[in-house]
């Protein structure tokens, strides 16, 4: 299956600023999803991210706060913009596993605390 | 709407047979998957049962299926302090790509 490489692995930042995680793949795939789990809680879809368009985000979420980039079919990247303590949660980046139609890998996570 | 449930918390015995439930809501679904998440690290796939199946069963652990009760179970035999994680219950359907997670159960192992 692929392997992700997920970065930075966690951050502290302060509130008003904007962190950039980036997820780069071994392989090259169609799809690309980002996650949130805010602190004991389960994973929640951000968007999915499509090379060559727009990323489709899940109700709740806009682009404005989450923009996204999927500038080839290996790497994407996730802004948390204006942070406010909130955000504080970790992040991750999934792909299809080509191996186990259609399960999905996940990165390791970028875990955020927003002071 | 999807929805899929987990408790919360399971605490077993070292040695003991761990059963950790799910029920989902989505009658569409094709795949469903048992997922782990180690303290500070992201998520590993642990298995997975197609939605025709009622059973599956892969060294330690074994996923039984009720399709007409929407309930998907994992069994980890002999728990070893290894096991501590939480333990997240997914499906994905026919209609939508991506898959939902449950809320995930935390399994503590007691000596």
């Amino acid at each position: 299956s692929a392997v992700i490489s997920q970065k930075p692995s966690r951050d502290i930042c302060q509130r008003g600023t904007s962190l950039t995680i980036q997820c780069q793949v071994d392989s090259q795939v169609t799809m690309m999803f980002w996650y949130r789990q805010q602190p004991g809680q389960s994973l929640t879809l951000i968007a999915t991210a499509n090379q060559g368009s727009e990323a489709t985000y899940e109700s709740g979420f806009v682009i404005d706060k989450f923009p996204i980039s999927r500038p080839n079919l290996t790497f994407s990247t996730l802004t948390v913009s204006n942070m406010s303590p909130e955000d504080s949660s970790i992040y991750l980046c999934s792909v299809e596993a080509r191996d186990i139609p259609p399960g999905y890998t996940f990165g390791s996570g970028t875990r955020l605390t927003v002071v | 709407g999807e929805d899929v449930e987990q408790s919360l918390f399971l605490s077993v015995r070292e040695g003991d047979s761990s059963v950790i439930n799910c029920t989902y809501t989505d009658s569409s679904s094709t795949y469903l998957y048992w997922y782990k998440q180690e303290p500070g690290a992201g998520l590993q796939l642990l298995t997975y049962i197609f939605s025709n199946m009622d059973m599956k069963q892969d060294q330690r652990l074994t996923v039984l299926l009720n399709k007409k009760d929407k309930h998907l179970s994992l069994r980890i035999a002999d728990t070893q302090t290894g096991d501590s994680a939480i333990y997240f219950c997914a499906e994905s359907t026919s209609s939508a790509s991506k898959i939902i997670f449950g809320s995930g159960t935390r399994l503590s192992i007691r000596p």
